[in-house]
């Protein structure tokens, strides 16, 4: 079965641009989350779909992040604009409905910001 | 509120001795825990998980965790170390709810 992927590997962007980061999960993976790590510090989770809903975004740092998972299967977040804090690795992770214990990550996506 | 910490950032060890990764943890409830590696360019991948069975996990390629309420610890060890353990290493808890809260992470090195 494929894993979780997360598309780009990379992205560098100057402060004031638009970035959009994608994840695909797991087929079949009801649950969604986006999780970040910034420089020296622990990864910390965003949010969290349960298919297509929001369940959980009391991560999100602002209202310059938007994530969003239409249908249910991919999901993207957008960050607009970028600034520099929020250079950073973003991962994704998908699990089956059943438990909340079960969470496969993708490689990340790792986000610069000038 | 649940924290975890883990004791150190660098872990170095020569390869075939012990491998020692500590972490403590703070949770009002009876948590599931997890250890996770990180090799360079790739994702995050689950060593093994505690989720109120037997205190003592196996997990993959020869590492083991022991989980001890009593001291609040969840420490990763495995008996000999391979080259192609150095990686980064993330102890994880999980209380009630869905998020999962990480340590900073311990970079283990191996020496030949």
């Amino acid at each position: 079965e494929a894993g979780v992927t997360q598309f780009p590997s990379h992205s560098v962007i100057e402060k004031g641009q638009t970035v959009t980061l994608r994840c695909d999960p797991i087929s079949g993976h009801d649950n969604l989350y986006w999780y970040r790590r910034v420089m020296g510090k622990e990864i910390k989770f965003l949010l969290h779909f349960v298919k297509e809903s929001k369940q959980d975004e009391s991560g999100m740092p602002n209202n310059r992040f938007l994530a969003e998972r239409t249908g249910g299967t991919y999901s993207t977040l957008k960050v607009q604009p970028a600034e520099l804090e929020d250079s950073g690795v973003y991962f994704c992770a998908s699990g089956r409905a059943s438990s909340y214990n079960e969470q496969f990550f993708g490689p990340g996506t790792r986000l610069t910001v000038l | 509120a649940q924290s975890v910490t883990q004791l150190d950032s660098h872990v170095s060890v020569s390869e075939g001795t012990p491998v020692l990764l500590r972490c403590n943890y703070s949770s009002s409830y009876s948590p599931s825990l997890f250890w996770y590696v990180q090799h360079p360019n790739k994702g995050l991948q689950l060593l093994l998980k505690y989720t109120s069975a037997a205190t003592l996990v196996k997990g993959i390629n020869g590492f083991e965790a022991e989980f001890k309420k009593s001291e609040t610890s969840f420490h990763l060890t495995k008996p000999s170390a391979h080259m192609s353990d150095a990686a980064e290493y993330f102890c994880v808890v999980r209380e009630t709810g869905n998020q999962f809260y990480f340590g900073t992470g311990t970079s283990l090195t191996v020496i030949p």
